[in-house]
Order: structure tokens, then C-alpha cells, then sequence
């Protein structure tokens, strides 16, 4: 059965410093991978998406992530956080609709 | 665009009380997706709707929650009776033949 993990729930991190979220899926196949950004009492927000074009996927406000089918992974990064990054992210494999349990990334100043 | 648009964007009721929850698509989209959000469970697709008909329905909790999209524009989420536990955000999604989801702005039910 295809399932998608994300290995953290909650992920801190200093102002200006790296971000890495982590997600794993399991499929037979090559599924289409999603990342979504929630903010405070909103909806969710498109990332970035992997459709099996590229395997380096850039998204905006600076995120991308790469899709590596050895490792079964599609993690998110960005080189340097910023205080508006705080959210709750979501890694999302949408053939089957499968929602990670999402990480909560904090911003220390 | 003005995206998905749901209404009303907070509701609260009591225990009891049919709640109903309104939700306009993105034109030219054909698929409609129904999410709870909970702390305890995180985000839960209840029901999905393509050109119309409801293909997946198993995330419905129970008889009391029924969706209906009568047209390309609109759908609604009905909970009857409402009970507490229901308490939660809803957002509905849509996109166009099921890819990449556009989410609304959620509807924050309380019921008491």
C-alpha cells in the first residue's frame, strides 16, 4: 500500500540557517510527490510538485526538494530559513491522496 | 481567481443543530475534495467528488456527514446532528482531474 512518512514532527531551526523536512514514501511506482505549506489559521499552500520530469524540483519562496527513487525520499530544503517560513509542511503523494502527518518548523531569531 | 471560496468561514453551533458548509471551486476545475483538520488526527479526506460524483466516500465518518455537488460550482458538507467531537477545521480543495490540489480557507466549526 502506498503511505508517505515524514520523519519529523516538529523541526527548529535558526534564522538563516539551513532547513531540511523530511519525507519517505513507499509506492510501486513512481507517484506524483507534493509539498504544501500551512501557515497559522490557513489554508494549505502548493510548494512544489515532482512529477517524474525533473528530479530537483524548485518551489517558491525559495524551497525545493529532490526526489531520489533509491531512497525512497523526497525532502525538503531551503539554504537559509527565514522568520516567515514558520508553518506547518506537508509531503503529499496525490495519486491516492495520501497526506503526511506534517512537520512544524520553528524559527529561532 | 479568486480560488476556492468557503463559507462561513467560522461557525459555531450547538450540539444538535444541522451544520451546513458551502464550498465554491476553482472554475474549470472538475475534481472537489473535502479535508478535516483536527489536532488529534491531523488532516483526514472525507470525500471527493469528480465532474460531480462522489468517487471516494470512506473517509465520511459516519451517516450523520452527507456531501452533495449539484452543479460544477458548488458543493455543500452537512452534519446532522452535530455533536462535539466534530469540532475541527474543514477545508475543501479542488483541482483540475485530480492533481494538484487548491485548498480554501477553511471553515472553523465549534460545536458545543
Amino acid at each position: 500500500a502506498q503511505s508517505v512518512t515524514q520523519l519529523d514532527s516538529h523541526v527548529s531551526v535558526s534564522e538563516g540557517t539551513p532547513v531540511l523536512l523530511r519525507c519517505n514514501y513507499s509506492s510501486s511506482y513512481s507517484p506524483s510527490l507534493f509539498w504544501y505549506v500551512q501557515h497559522p489559521n490557513k489554508g494549505l499552500q502548493l510548494l512544489l510538485k515532482y512529477t517524474s520530469a525533473a528530479t530537483l524540483v524548485k518551489g517558491i519562496n525559495g524551497f525545493e526538494a529532490e526526489f531520489k527513487k533509491s531512497e525512497t525520499s523526497f525532502h525538503l530544503t531551503k539554504p537559509s530559513a527565514h522568520m516567515s517560513d514558520a508553518a506547518e509542511y506537508f509531503c503529499v503523494a496525490l495519486d491516492k491522496i495520501i497526506f503526511g502527518k506534517g512537520t512544524r518548523l520553528h524559527i529561532l531569531p | 481567481d479568486a480560488g476556492v471560496i468557503q463559507s462561513p468561514r467560522h461557525e459555531v453551533t450547538e450540539m444538535g443543530q444541522e451544520v451546513t458548509l458551502r464550498c465554491k471551486p476553482i472554475s474549470g476545475h472538475n475534481s472537489l475534495f473535502w479535508y478535516r483538520q483536527t489536532m488529534m488526527r491531523g488532516l483526514e479526506l472525507l470525500i471527493y467528488f469528480n465532474n460531480n460524483v462522489p468517487i471516494d466516500d470512506s473517509g465520511m465518518p459516519e451517516d450523520r456527514f452527507s456531501a452533495k455537488m449539484p452543479n460544477a460550482s458548488f458543493s455543500t458538507l452537512k452534519i446532522q446532528p452535530s455533536e462535539p467531537r466534530d469540532s475541527a477545521v474543514y477545508f475543501c480543495a479542488s483541482s483540475l482531474s485530480g492533481y494538484e490540489q487548491y485548498f480554501g480557507p477553511g471553515t472553523r466549526l465549534t460545536v458545543t
